[in-house]
């Protein structure tokens, strides 16, 4: 069946440093993959989109990538900062319209 | 510009009642869909609505479980004789046209449900 996994443990950083979160997926074959942050108590907001036929996406201190080998994204903060802290999700859609998301990782920027 | 809302934004109610979420999309999306989140799970999805189209309820976990979207705008979620196992934020979200194309989903900021 269809899975993707993200690390359950709560990332740990300090200001400055560069976050990154994994999102691995098996048996799936996806056309697209987003990353959303969610806060507490609020519902998920949309961050990046990359395609299957890109390798990477940047916005901002954002960079996400996407290796469609390994069946893995990278998601990437840079410069992260206090305000960074939050769960982040990822979520793949494939031919259908209805796209899976992984469990999210929490991620603590410390001062 | 509004966002996606959702009301109540909270809801205590006892095991067997019935409940009634609502959704308001933002305007002029196409798209709507339900989903539900457990504490430490990821999102659940339960319903998709796309324009006048058939719903696609392939995530409804049970009969209890039903969805109307009415007037291709507001949509409420309905579970009937609720149990325990039914506690859970129910998130709504919407978006401008079908995903596949690689449309952005807007989330609403969910309702939390309690059954006790």
């Amino acid at each position: 069946s269809q899975k993707i996994e993200q690390n359950s443990e709560a990332l740990n950083i300090q200001e400055g440093k560069t976050a990154t979160l994994t999102c691995n997926y098996t048996n799936y074959s996806p056309a697209y993959l987003q990353w959303y942050r969610q806060d507490p108590g609020r519902g998920p907001v949309f961050l990046l989109l990359i395609r299957e036929n890109e390798k990477e996406k940047r916005k901002e201190r954002l960079k996400v990538t996407f290796d469609t080998t390994l069946k893995q994204s990278l998601f990437h903060i840079t410069a992260s900062q206090p305000a960074d802290s939050a769960t982040y999700l990822c979520a793949l859609a494939g031919g259908s319209y209805i796209p899976t998301f992984g469990r999210g990782t929490s991620l603590i920027v410390h001062p | 510009g509004a966002g996606v809302s959702q009301s109540p934004s909270n809801k205590v109610t006892e095991k067997g009642k019935d409940v009634e979420l609502r959704c308001d999309p933002i305007s002029g999306h196409t798209a709507l869909y339900w989903y539900r989140q457990s504490l430490g799970q990821g999102l659940e999805f339960l319903i998709y609505f796309q324009g006048n189209s058939a719903p696609d309820k392939s995530g409804l976990p049970s009969d209890r479980f039903s969805a109307e979207r009415t007037g291709g705008s507001v949509s409420t979620l309905t579970i009937q004789r609720t149990q325990q196992e039914d506690s859970a934020v129910y998130l709504c979200a919407s978006s401008l046209v079908v995903l596949a194309e690689g449309e952005t989903q807007y989330f609403g900021p969910g309702t939390r449900l309690l059954v006790l």
